[in-house]
């Protein structure tokens, strides 16, 4: 099945303990993305990559980063991490392409719920 | 950055038609109108897109006017499992090589029975 998978999908950690959260897909997109979700807000990009090693910042990258070693994963590392990255993120990937019809759907993982003490 | 706006919420009858609109006033000529909905807390999903002009498919019918500066979603017979946040999502950046997918706050849409 076609899909992305993040891991994990809950985690209560404390603040400054360095946590990675994992993002693979099996469809063969060249672009990945991680957005966070917090209320009244919507969804706001953080970091996207338009394929391997090539990354680029969101709206939102402070605190975090990102590394594209391999084309399947995407993961979102929180170095140091603080209570106000509290929320719940998804990561998200699509076949890139440019301008062609249906080329940047995006499909979406399950969402990651972080909680940061 | 082109920016979207919505109303932030609606009710809609069950059965009856859902008219969800969206202003992308910013969007650029060769960029899409994407939608999304989300249920819960879950992973949104696809919806529709469309360039220019309209588009349907099984889950729904995407309106788009001539000036391209906003559009309408509309799912057909609304049902109670409709009743989610709809997302109208525009990308920015092709022209400068960056992809930013531009979401804001989306519609909560009701499904009254």
């Amino acid at each position: 099945e076609a899909q992305v998978t993040q891991n994990p999908r809950y985690l209560i950690t404390v603040t400054g303990k360095k946590l990675t959260v994992t993002c693979s897909q099996n469809m063969n997109h060249e672009y990945m993305s991680w957005y966070r979700q917090d209320p009244g807000l919507g969804l706001r990009q953080i970091y996207y990559s338009m394929n391997v090693e090539v990354t680029d910042k969101g709206d939102v990258p402070e605190g975090y980063k990102v590394s594209r070693k391999e084309k399947r994963n995407f993961p979102l590392i929180l170095e140091s991490p603080s209570p106000n990255q509290t929320s719940l993120y998804f990561c998200a990937s699509s076949f890139g392409g440019g301008s062609r019809p249906g080329a940047n759907v995006l499909t979406f993982g399950a969402g990651s719920r972080l909680t940061v003490l | 950055d082109a920016k979207t706006t919505q109303p932030p919420s609606m009710d809609c009858a069950e059965g009856r038609a859902a008219n969800l609109p969206c202003n992308h006033s910013t969007i650029s000529g060769n960029e899409y109108v994407y939608w999304y909905r989300q249920i819960h807390s879950q992973g949104p999903q696809y919806i529709i897109h469309g360039l220019k002009n309209n588009e349907t498919n099984e889950m729904a019918s995407l309106i788009i006017t001539e000036d391209r500066k906003s559009s309408t979603l509309i799912l057909p017979h609304a049902t109670l499992r409709d009743t989610a946040v709809y997302y109208c999502i525009v990308r920015v950046g092709a022209a400068s090589g960056t992809y930013k997918y531009i979401f804001g706050t989306g519609t909560r849409l009701k499904v009254l029975a």
